[in-house]
């Protein structure tokens, strides 16, 4: 799986929207763009992926560049509850039999301010 | 739905000592995978099963780390003669197809002093 590059940390207030980029120069053509997060204690859990257009769900947005090497993820109205590690992360569209694991990388920790 | 669950949360080992961690899939799903998680860092894949079948263990650390799934739901992480530096969260995810999204259970968290 192609690498991707995000920032260690970011700051966001309550009420106010987020955006969480990442960097993914390398991606193919075959890459989905997917993003996880994980809640302190708590194994991580599915945010929302994407392949080129934009994608909403009740969760976030996902905005891909028109080149897709980079993505952003947007939390329209952050809540403390959205305090976590994010994830960014590509994953092939074909996979062989070995299953297709995901190779998670540092994350962007956000901290939520009230 | 219940959702992915985990046995123990938290395991205290001593050096040498075998350990066994529980992983219950959420019902019906094929695929099955084990991560390991240091402190500060993203998960890592560890191995992965397809029903019964352990299609992929390239990520176990060594000889001394073990999984099975032998009925295709329940799976257990066996690590052999235990050392510190296995002192992580060992999470469990599982998913109805290997490129579906993947669920994770709440992780046991292993020390070993």
């Amino acid at each position: 799986d192609a690498k991707t590059t995000q920032p260690n940390s970011m700051e966001s207030n309550e009420e106010e929207p987020v955006h969480l980029p990442c960097n993914h120069s390398t991606i193919s053509g075959t890459d989905y763009i997917h993003w996880y997060r994980q809640l302190p204690s708590q194994g991580p859990e599915y945010v929302i992926h994407g392949l080129t257009s934009n994608v909403n769900n009740r969760m976030a947005s996902l905005a891909i560049a028109e080149d897709r090497k980079s993505s952003t993820l947007i939390l329209h109205r952050a809540t403390l509850r959205d305090a976590a590690v994010y994830y960014c992360i590509l994953r092939g569209v074909f996979f062989n039999q070995a299953g297709t694991a995901l190779i998670f990388g540092k994350g962007t920790t956000l901290s939520v301010s009230s | 739905g219940a959702g992915v669950s985990q046995s123990p949360r938290y395991k205290v080992a001593k050096r040498g000592q075998d350990v066994a961690l529980r992983c219950d899939p959420i019902s019906g799903h094929v695929s099955l995978f084990w991560y390991q998680q240091a402190l500060g860092q993203g998960p890592e894949f560890l191995t992965y099963f397809q029903n019964e079948a352990q299609l992929d263990k390239s990520g176990l650390p060594s000889d001394r780390f073990f999984a099975e799934r032998p009925e295709g739901s329940v799976s257990t992480l066996k690590i052999q003669r235990t050392q510190q530096e296995d002192s992580a969260v060992y999470l469990c995810a599982s998913s109805p197809t290997p490129t579906y999204e993947q669920y994770f259970g709440p992780g046991t968290r292993l020390t070993v002093t």
